[in-house]
């Protein structure tokens, strides 16, 4: 168990749809990363939060947002879903906001059909 | 654009056959060289960090070593449970520490 948890396991929902993904960070850590991986991609960099603070984005789609709350949890905001939205979404996290490991959660997958 | 490539995509060993999982790496302003374990349905499960060429770390059967263009995973004696998708990815970033992924090589451990 890394510490992280994400919520929910699974998700289903209609394309064009939204749904938010829960991340709680590991106890003192102040960073939080979203992945996303899909069969052909593997895992890709969406954006970092540090302390509340936006610090990188990646591979994110408009459509999608996130934000770190006062309380360092994190949630993943994927709006007019497509059914290439179909992933696993992993959310991680780390003391710093950079040189240090980073461990993840076990992820949700989402599902659009 | 940063990239990183890990061979072979597959690779299955007999109980006790050692052998070694290549990471190919050009990734910008690297910082750091992640190794990661994954099994079915989890997430990443942290194993190693390598700063600079030279480096070798170990844990149980592995050892990871690193090069200016490339990172070995070696995996001694490997038992059953080792069976896995290892990930390599390199960390690059300034204020952020975004890792670049590569696409894993799934091992399975034969008995």
């Amino acid at each position: 168990d890394s510490g992280v948890t994400q919520t929910p396991k699974h998700l289903i929902t209609a394309t064009g749809q939204r749904v938010t993904l829960r991340c709680s960070p590991r106890s003192g850590d102040l960073s939080v990363y979203w992945y996303q991986q899909s069969l052909d991609q593997g895992l890709q960099f969406l954006i970092h939060y540090y302390n509340g603070e936006e610090r990188a984005k990646g591979n994110i789609l408009e459509r999608f947002s996130a934000q770190q709350f006062p309380d360092l949890h994190s949630e993943l905001n994927l709006s007019s879903l497509e059914l290439g939205d179909s992933a696993l979404y992993f959310c991680a996290s780390s003391v710093a906001p950079g040189g240090t490991e980073a461990f993840f959660g076990q992820g949700t997958r989402l599902t659009v059909v | 654009e940063d990239q990183v490539t890990q061979s072979p995509e597959a690779l299955r060993l007999q109980e006790g056959e050692s052998s070694s999982l290549n990471c190919s790496y050009t990734v910008s302003g690297l910082r750091g060289l992640f190794w990661y374990r994954q099994d079915p349905g989890k997430g990443p499960e942290f194993l190693f960090t390598l700063y600079s060429a030279g480096e070798e770390k170990e844990k149980e059967r592995l050892k990871a070593t690193l090069t200016k263009k490339e990172s070995f995973l070696h995996i001694t004696a490997p038992k059953p449970e080792d069976s896995a998708t290892y990930l390599c990815a390199g960390g690059s970033g300034a204020g952020s520490y975004q890792l670049t992924f590569g696409k894993g090589t799934k091992l399975s451990v034969i008995p």
